[in-house]
């Protein structure tokens, strides 16, 4: 089982709906999260952290349930410009450890 | 500056040859990390320096690639006789103390002909 895992998508959602999608993590001394958005021939950027009581920033949301070892994304009224490859960060001390990623595209 | 700056920005050179890309990290961030992302591909660690502290080496894929942190800020990632397979973006993060994020830099976009 790989230590961090995100399904790969592609997820094609139409424009103005709702997704999410979760990251699952093994190491449950797992301390910090994170989602940064990556485009196309880019490096990633960071989207925002996850918090334990959960975080919103605008249209996005984010989750972390530590009991069952997975981090969510909620994206919320998608725009076309949301399209991206989301990847999910987790942290123990120094050690970070990224998941391969989920590419969202969103269609007109 | 006030982010990660990663040079050159595009680097092309022949198979043998040795590359070094450059990266200077946010003032202050103790943390310094180097990743390489091939094409569609996620992200492979290669090394991390943290303060005065040994690197981690664990991620450098042979004896051809090696880093250098001097005086705790600017690192170098030299690799040497490059061959086709090094292909690749090479990512540079740098990365407060406590448990923050990881910045990026624009990366270097290596290609060997």
């Amino acid at each position: 089982r790989k230590e961090v895992e995100q399904d790969p998508g592609p997820f094609n959602v139409p424009e103005g709906a709702t997704v999410a999608f979760n990251c699952t993590y093994s190491n449950s001394a797992s301390q910090s999260f994170f989602w940064y958005r990556q485009d196309c021939r880019k490096e990633p950027k960071l989207l925002m952290s996850v918090y334990s009581s959960g975080n919103e920033d605008g249209r996005f949301t984010a989750q972390l349930n530590r009991a069952s070892q997975y981090i969510s994304l909620l994206i919320r009224d998608s725009k076309l410009s949301d399209s991206a490859t989301y990847l999910c960060v987790v942290a123990s001390n120094y050690q970070l450890i990224w998941g391969a990623g989920t590419k969202l595209i969103i269609k007109p | 500056g006030a982010g990660v700056s990663q040079s050159p920005s595009n680097k092309v050179t022949e198979k043998g040859k040795d590359v070094e890309l450059r990266c200077d990290p946010i003032s202050g961030h103790t943390a310094l990390y180097w990743y390489r992302q091939s094409l569609g591909q996620g992200l492979e660690f290669l090394i991390y320096f943290q303060g005065n502290s040994a690197p981690d080496k664990s991620g450098l894929p042979s004896d051809r690639f090696s880093a250098e942190r001097t005086g705790g800020s600017v690192s170098t990632l030299t690799i040497q006789r490059t061959q086709q397979e090094d292909s690749a973006v090479y990512l540079c993060a740098s990365r407060g103390t406590g448990q923050g994020p990881q910045h990026f830099g624009d990366g270097t976009r290596l290609s060997i002909l």
